[in-house]
């Protein structure tokens, strides 16, 4: 059974400064890994995609990771801004049967104060 | 292009009652699946359904089922609600393609309060 683990579940800076959110997976055998945000009450917006055979994907301040023999994805934001406050979902494309295709971890929340 | 379109945005239903939840696809996607999503939880996934055929199911109970239409539109239906049914129930869509699994790209969601 894959199991999707966010660490830190909730996330506080100011302004200005980069930021790291981990994820982390227990069955390698992913075929992409995604991350979303979503606001409060809001559906999901993706921000990047990463196949299983790519390392890494950038798109404007924001750098996803992926290292699957570690069972382990990065996003970086650089420059954060109060526009950022949002919810940070992880989730992985599976294989799984019951569990369906994509595999969500629960989210960390970042707070970003002006 | 409309994107995936979800109805209602909100519901409030009372226990035991019935309910039903729409979906439209994204143009040119023929596969919808549902998610369950609960209050400081990750989505949870409920079904999928291709070709009119439910093709894959979480762990949810047999009150959750759904329906695919001809035009790919999908209906979740939820019977005997319970105060635990209470949920943000996201619709996702996707195109089955030549690979069995494509990106999905999601709905807005419908928010469910069972009272």
């Amino acid at each position: 059974k894959q199991e999707v683990t966010q660490i830190p579940a909730a996330l506080s800076v100011p302004e200005g400064e980069n930021l790291v959110l981990n994820c982390s997976f227990t069955d390698s055998a992913i075929y992409n890994l995604q991350w979303f945000r979503q606001d409060p009450g809001k559906g999901l917006t993706s921000l990047l995609l990463i196949q299983s055979s790519q390392r890494e994907q950038t798109s404007g301040r924001l750098n996803a990771s992926l290292d699957k023999s570690s069972g382990r994805s990065t996003l970086y934001i650089a420059a954060s801004q109060p526009g950022d406050s949002a919810t940070y979902l992880c989730a992985v494309g599976y294989y799984g049967g019951s569990q369906g295709n994509l595999i969500f971890g629960k989210g960390t929340k970042l707070s970003v104060k002006p | 292009d409309a994107g995936v379109t979800q109805s209602p945005t909100h519901l409030i239903k009372t226990r035991g009652q019935q309910v039903t939840l729409r979906c439209s696809p994204k143009s040119g996607h023929d596969t919808v699946s549902w998610y369950q999503q609960a209050l400081g939880q990750g989505p949870q996934f409920i079904f999928q359904y291709y070709e009119e055929e439910e093709r894959q199911r979480g762990n949810f109970p047999d009150r959750f089922s759904g329906h695919q239409f001809p035009n790919y539109s999908s209906e979740l239906n939820v019977n005997a609600l319970l105060l635990g049914d209470s949920a943000l129930y996201l619709c996702a869509s996707s195109y089955r393609g030549r690979e069995a699994i494509e990106t999905q790209y999601f709905g807005p969601g419908t928010r469910l309060l069972v009272l």
